[in-house]
């Protein structure tokens, strides 16, 4: 079946600009994350959502960032006034009903730059 | 809070020699570990768990990772490594108790060589 789909693959902006980026998790998945992985590092985890709430949005850096989830399938990223250190790759995961050991399954990421 | 500590950033090896790559972590409480890959250009994939029980776990792609609580680590192993392993493989805990976030290490780039 279809994995974990994200949209745009590639986004470039300018910085002070908003943008929104896409996950479509795996049918049937109640639990989504995001995660961003900066330049040599590991993912950073940033919010987790159990079907249509953000159950879990501590690793937000700031109020610049804020997702949706609004029908507990599509999420959408949302960063507002972009600053150069927001440049990584965004990732989605999705699992099956949020309990502690299961699997996520990771989409191939936004990679946004901000010039 | 956890923490990932993952020693070698790259590891260079041969085909068909084997490989281990280390993963230490730091946790007050009991955690889950995982591996991921990560091969260019593509999504995070699990390789394996450990949640309980035996502590050799064997996942796909004929790799296995030993948890050991005394040492903390849960480090990954492969007995004979082929071209197509060349990815970058991250280790990560998620607290046992309760918490969905994935606690990554920085990751280790493993190339394997003809």
């Amino acid at each position: 079946g279809a994995g974990v789909s994200q949209t745009p693959s590639n986004k470039v902006t300018e910085k002070g600009k908003y943008v929104e980026l896409r996950c479509d998790p795996i049918s049937g998945h109640t639990a989504l994350y995001w995660y961003r992985q900066s330049l040599g590092q590991g993912p950073e985890f940033l919010i987790y959502f159990q079907g249509t709430g953000a159950a879990d949005d501590s690793g937000l850096p700031n109020d610049r960032f804020f997702a949706v989830r609004p029908e507990g399938s599509v999420s959408t990223l949302k960063i507002q006034r972009t600053e150069r250190g927001d440049s990584a790759v965004y990732l989605c995961a999705s699992s099956l009903g949020g309990q502690v050991g299961e699997t996520q399954y990771f989409g191939p990421g936004t990679r946004l730059l901000v010039l | 809070a956890q923490s990932v500590t993952q020693l070698d950033s790259q590891v260079p090896v041969f085909e068909e020699a084997p490989v281990e790559l280390r993963c230490n972590y730091s946790s007050s409480v009991s955690v889950y570990l995982f591996w991921y890959v990560q091969y260019p250009n593509q999504g995070l994939q699990l390789l394996l768990k450990y949640l309980s029980g035996s502590t050799l776990v064997k996942g796909i792609n004929g790799f296995e990772a030993e948890f050991n609580k005394s040492q903390t680590s849960f480090h990954l192993r492969k007995p004979s490594v082929h071209i197509s392993d060349t990815a970058e493989y991250f280790c990560a805990v998620r607290p046992a108790g309760g918490g969905n976030k994935l606690t990554f290490g920085t990751g280790t780039q493993l190339k394997v060589e003809l």
